[in-house]
């Protein structure tokens, strides 16, 4: 199975921040690589697919980048509606798995 | 507008059983594949199971194979079930279906399984 590990766990940071959450992959995935963001209580939204894709609507704010093992998701400046936790998702083979999380914390 | 809708959670005592339904609106459910993730309180995402759109390939997590089947209705192609067998406490969680693409750009609000005496 592949291992997703995200870093930090949780961040604090401040609204105008720039903030990188990293996502390492146990072996290569190519570009097979999404980022969600979830609020509390909802379900979770694809910001990224194919590891620098943004979909429809998501804010230019949000970049993904990186292929193989290594792979980010920056927010450029952090607005008060991003304040979530964020999960990365390989989509190379099955099972498919989830990193850990990252919760983003207003500072 | 595109959505999923999940349905059948509850509370069950352990070792029982319970039967998910997914049903798919504002696009054409048969032609998309289709995935259940679950996520336990105050935890993180777990994949649970996938169903290509014939139903012909399915995966499972190993945590519920044996245990969790995958199904969807070929007569009514909006339809998307997860029968869950021996279910046990560590089974509690939100669970949701997401349309695969082959990433989950759709998802449902979520159904809550309490497993517990």
């Amino acid at each position: 199975d592949i291992q997703m590990t995200q870093s930090p766990s949780s961040v604090s940071a401040s609204v105008g921040d720039r903030v990188t959450i990293t996502c390492r992959a146990s072996q290569d995935i190519g570009s097979w690589l999404a980022w969600y963001q979830q609020k509390p209580g909802k379900a979770p939204k694809l910001l990224i697919d194919a590891g620098s894709s943004l979909q429809s609507g998501v804010p230019s704010r949000f970049s993904g980048s990186g292929s193989g093992t290594d792979f980010t998701l920056t927010i450029s400046s952090l607005q008060p509606e991003d304040f979530a936790t964020y999960y990365c998702q390989q989509a190379n083979s099955f099972p498919l798995t989830f990193g850990g999380g990252t919760k983003l914390e207003i500072k | 507008e595109v959505q999923l809708v999940e349905s059948g959670g509850g509370l069950v005592q352990p070792g029982g059983s319970l039967r998910l339904s997914c049903v798919a609106s504002g696009f054409t459910f048969s032609q998309y594949e289709v995935n259940w993730v679950r996520q336990a309180p105050g935890k993180g995402l777990e994949w649970l199971s996938y169903i290509s759109t014939g139903g012909t390939t399915i995966h499972y997590a190993d945590s519920v194979k044996g245990r969790f089947t995958i199904s969807r209705d070929s007569a009514k192609n909006s339809l998307l079930y997860l029968q869950m067998n021996s279910l046990r406490a560590e089974d509690t969680a939100v669970y949701y279906c997401a349309r695969d693409r082959p990433y989950m750009d759709v998802w449902g609000k979520g159904t809550t399984v309490t497993v517990s005496s």
